[in-house]
């Protein structure tokens, strides 16, 4: 199956900066998404990801705190935005291919913000 | 939003089937139930979907009832690295929204 890897793997970062984070996938993918997990939590969708245009957000999240950017197929970021400790977190990239339909996940992100 | 109902917890005695439940009342005709699971911290893995027929592979198996308000995931012999988080998830592969998940514990 195709490797999704991100990066970083985990960051600690001060209270009101900004981190980046990547997701490069090796073959080209139907859907790409963005997920949270705070400590003890279940995963919560914060966008899709679309190739070429402006991503489409979950209710509670805002394109201000977490841009996204998706320049093709295989590749996107998503940006955590004047960061709070409350934005400690793991920040998951998944992708589907059209073929399967299932959704698989990188490693994660695991961010801590003091 | 998560369309499923999972119990929280469950145990399971090492060697033996782990069946995992799953309500989704109100799952749309064209929506699959998928099954992932999540072992520590790692990222979900995919374990199974289906969308009427029972499916069935090298991992485990998937029951849905007739009606498709239900189904239940088997391991069929469960071991101690099968202790994880298991997520039922009912998508028509445009969105995916996780619930609360079932943490299953297998015991020696």
């Amino acid at each position: 199956s195709a490797v999704i890897s991100q990066k970083p793997s985990r960051d600690i970062c001060q209270r009101g900066t900004s981190l980046t984070i990547q997701c490069q996938v090796d073959s080209q993918v139907t859907m790409m998404f963005w997920y949270r997990q705070q400590p003890g939590q279940s995963l919560t969708l914060i966008a899709t990801a679309n190739q070429g245009s402006e991503a489409t957000y979950e209710s509670g999240f805002v394109i201000d705190k977490f841009p996204i950017s998706r320049p093709n197929l295989t590749f996107s970021t998503l940006t955590v935005s004047n960061m709070s400790p409350e934005d400690s977190s793991i920040y998951l990239c998944s992708v589907t291919w059209q073929a399967s339909g299932a959704l698989h996940f990188g490693n994660g992100t695991r961010l801590t913000v003091t | 939003d998560a369309k499923t109902t999972q119990p929280p917890s469950m145990d399971c005695a090492e060697g033996r089937a782990a069946n995992l439940p799953c309500n989704h009342s109100t799952i749309s005709g064209n929506e699959y139930v998928y099954w992932y699971r999540q072992i520590h911290s790692q990222g979900p893995q995919y374990i199974i979907h289906g969308l009427k027929n029972n499916e069935t592979n090298e991992m485990a198996s998937l029951i849905i009832t007739e009606d498709r308000k239900s189904s239940t995931l088997i391991l069929p012999h469960a071991t101690l690295r099968d202790t994880a988080v298991y997520y039922c998830i009912v998508s028509d592969f445009n969105k995916f929204y996780f619930g609360s998940g079932t943490k299953l514990n297998v015991k020696p």
